[in-house]
This record gives C-alpha cells, structure tokens and sequence, in this order.
C-alpha cells in the first residue's frame, strides 16, 4: 500500500539494537493513542495503545511512552529486526470516534 | 478470526466509470470506517458508521461518492463517475465502541 508524504522521515536501524519513534500530538485534550504499523502493500496494523492517564505501556519487544506535558509519544523496539520494517503511525483520539493520524516514520532495519 | 475483509484488492478502471468497493468488518465490531490513503494527503477519513448508521459523511470528497451499510456484516463505498484523481487505496476499518480500528488490506484503485 501507499505510504504517506514524500518526504516521511526515516530512522535506519542496525539489526538488533533498540529503535525509538517519535511522534508529536497535536490536541491536548486527547486521551487515546495508538501505534500502527503499516507494511508496503498492506493496511495499517494495530501494535499498542495507551490512555492518557498512564506514562508507559509495554507490549511484546515494543513499549510506548506518553509525555502530555509536551504532547509526545514514543515508539520503542528492542531488537528491532528486518520485519519491523515498515511505516510507523502514531494516533490521537479525543471524545470523538475520530482517529487524527501523524504523517509517519519509515523505519528501515539494516542487516 | 478473518480479520476485516476488503475486494476487490486491485481495480483499474476508466474515468467515468462507477466503481464499488466492499468491506466486511469483523463479526461484533459495532463501528465501521472508510478511509483514503495517498501519497500526498495520507489517511483521510472518509466516513463513519455506528450500528449501520452514517454518522459522519464530512470526509466524502464529492457527491460522487456514496457508502452504504445494510447491515452489520457487510458495507459498500461507491464511486460515480469515477475520475483520476480518485486513484487511490481505499481502506475500510472496524472497531467495536471508540478503541482501537482495526484495518482490511485495503483496496487500490486506479483510474485511467
């Protein structure tokens, strides 16, 4: 599938060390974010969410971090291997059902 | 569980044309959206439904554009007529409630 932007920015990995995604949000009053990942010629798949009233959540080799003083959210994945090469979106989520998604990361796993 | 089920995967059609694209969300999930995915404008939300129901039709770009759901298992987007630059990938998502959507494969749709 598509990605977005022509100009997404890309973090280059070594296979195996940790890798680290940022995302800005933009909606102080959001309190629901999620973490997709979204593999070339595929929909967006879902990796990890976490609501506002916590700073951390943790998955299976990837944790996500929440700072609503300065609006961030963090991706982070240990060991990051060639399948974790993808395009990364972070999403944001007030009252509403909308979902307001970033623009993405491209993440590439060097062998 | 199948997951969310889009068809077709490919369509190439010609500028003028009706199009539809069909989704079948995840048995129980009670939401239901369409999405469009360009290079240039990434995810746009095209429209949500609720227990079948349109409640938010703001993102269909044109009259052209028409989704239905008739029931909880099954829902089509519309094109008509189709033009250039309605080439795309069309992906349709369910939830269950607000949480987290969870995406079909989507479809690619290419008009010529």
């Amino acid at each position: 599938g598509e990605s977005v932007g022509l100009h997404l920015p890309t973090l280059s990995v070594q296979e195996g060390d940790n890798s680290i995604i940022n995302c800005a949000y933009s909606n102080s009053a959001s309190d629901y974010f999620i973490w997709y990942k979204q593999e070339s010629g595929k929909g967006p798949q879902f990796i990890i969410d976490i609501r506002s009233n916590m700073d951390k959540r943790q998955g299976q080799r990837v944790t996500v971090l929440l700072n609503k003083t300065v609006k961030h959210l963090s991706l982070q994945i240990a060991a990051t291997q060639p399948g974790d090469s993808a395009v990364y979106f972070c999403a944001e989520k007030g009252s509403s059902y909308k979902l307001i998604f970033g623009s993405g990361t491209r993440l590439l796993v060097r062998p | 569980d199948a997951g969310v089920i889009q068809s077709p995967r490919h369509e190439v059609t010609e500028m003028g044309q009706e199009v539809t694209l069909r989704c079948k969300p995840i048995s129980g999930h009670n939401s239901l959206f369409w999405y469009r995915q360009t290079m240039m404008r990434g995810l746009e939300l095209l429209i949500y439904f609720n227990n079948n129901v349109p409640i938010d039709d703001s993102g269909m770009p044109e009259d052209r554009f028409s989704a239905k759901m008739p029931n909880a298992s099954f829902s089509t987007l519309k094109i008509q007529p189709s033009e250039p630059r309605d080439s795309a990938v069309y992906f349709c998502a369910s939830s269950f409630g607000f949480d987290e959507q969870y995406f079909g494969p989507g479809t690619r749709l290419t008009v010529t």
